[in-house]
């Protein structure tokens, strides 16, 4: 089993570009998340799934959108890029209720 | 306002000795508590959680406390070793109620395990 799989590992953008950021997971799990993690704070919640057809806000959604495309499957967009984006954005999964998460690799993205 | 904090950004332990990790909440609805380890370039992965239900947790060489009274619970690994040299993330979460399975992570504590 891969786990969870993040495409791509790295981007670069110019301010207001667009991109999406892939995730699957190959575990059969029924709820998905995005987070960003930032130097010294920690990861947050930007969107998560929390079961196939349903996609709700977390801490910082502004600036996202994401889709739950099946259930292996959890994108994220963002429409136009600014340097507040520059971030390492990490997908996770779980079976609820078991609240432990799974993690992928990680996408580093950098907006100039 | 952060509901849950780790209030040392780094800490530096010898080989073989215990290393303590730290960490606070404030939301006395969370109900379960998760630690998890990060390699650079890596994403975090799952070390070891505790329910509210108990005070300690033990898996091989590493525990965790929890404090309920206190609001505190803390990661101990022993004895340390150099692999263990990466940054910690202590996250909770409430298993009732809205927003059930969400993890709010701490900011992380980077431990350094020196030959």
């Amino acid at each position: 089993n891969a786990g969870v799989t993040q495409t791509p590992k790295f981007q670069v953008l110019k301010t207001g570009q667009s991109m999406t950021l892939q995730c699957a997971q190959d575990m059969n799990h029924n709820s998905m998340y995005w987070y960003r993690q930032d130097p010294g704070m920690g990861l947050r919640l930007i969107y998560y799934s929390a079961s196939e057809g349903t996609t709700d806000k977390g801490e910082v959604p502004n600036g996202y959108n994401v889709s739950r495309l099946n259930k292996r499957e959890f994108s994220l967009r963002l429409e136009s890029a600014a340097p507040s984006q520059t971030s390492v954005y990490f997908c996770a999964s779980s079976e609820l209720p078991q609240p432990k998460q799974y993690f992928g690799p990680g996408t580093r993205l950098t907006v100039t | 306002d952060q509901q849950v904090k780790q209030n040392s950004p780094s800490l530096s332990v010898q080989e073989g000795r215990i290393s303590i990790l730290n960490c606070d909440y404030t939301n006395s609805m969370f109900d379960y508590f998760l630690w998890y380890k990060k390699y650079p370039a890596e994403g975090p992965t799952f070390l070891i959680s505790i329910s509210s239900i108990k005070d300690k947790n033990e898996d091989g060489r590493f525990t965790v406390f929890l404090n309920k009274s206190a609001k505190h619970l803390s990661l101990h690994i022993v004895p340390s070793q150099p692999g263990d040299s990466a940054v910690y993330f202590c996250a909770a979460s409430r298993l009732y109620g809205g927003s059930q399975g969400n993890l709010i992570f701490g900011k992380g504590t980077k431990l350094s395990v020196k030959p």
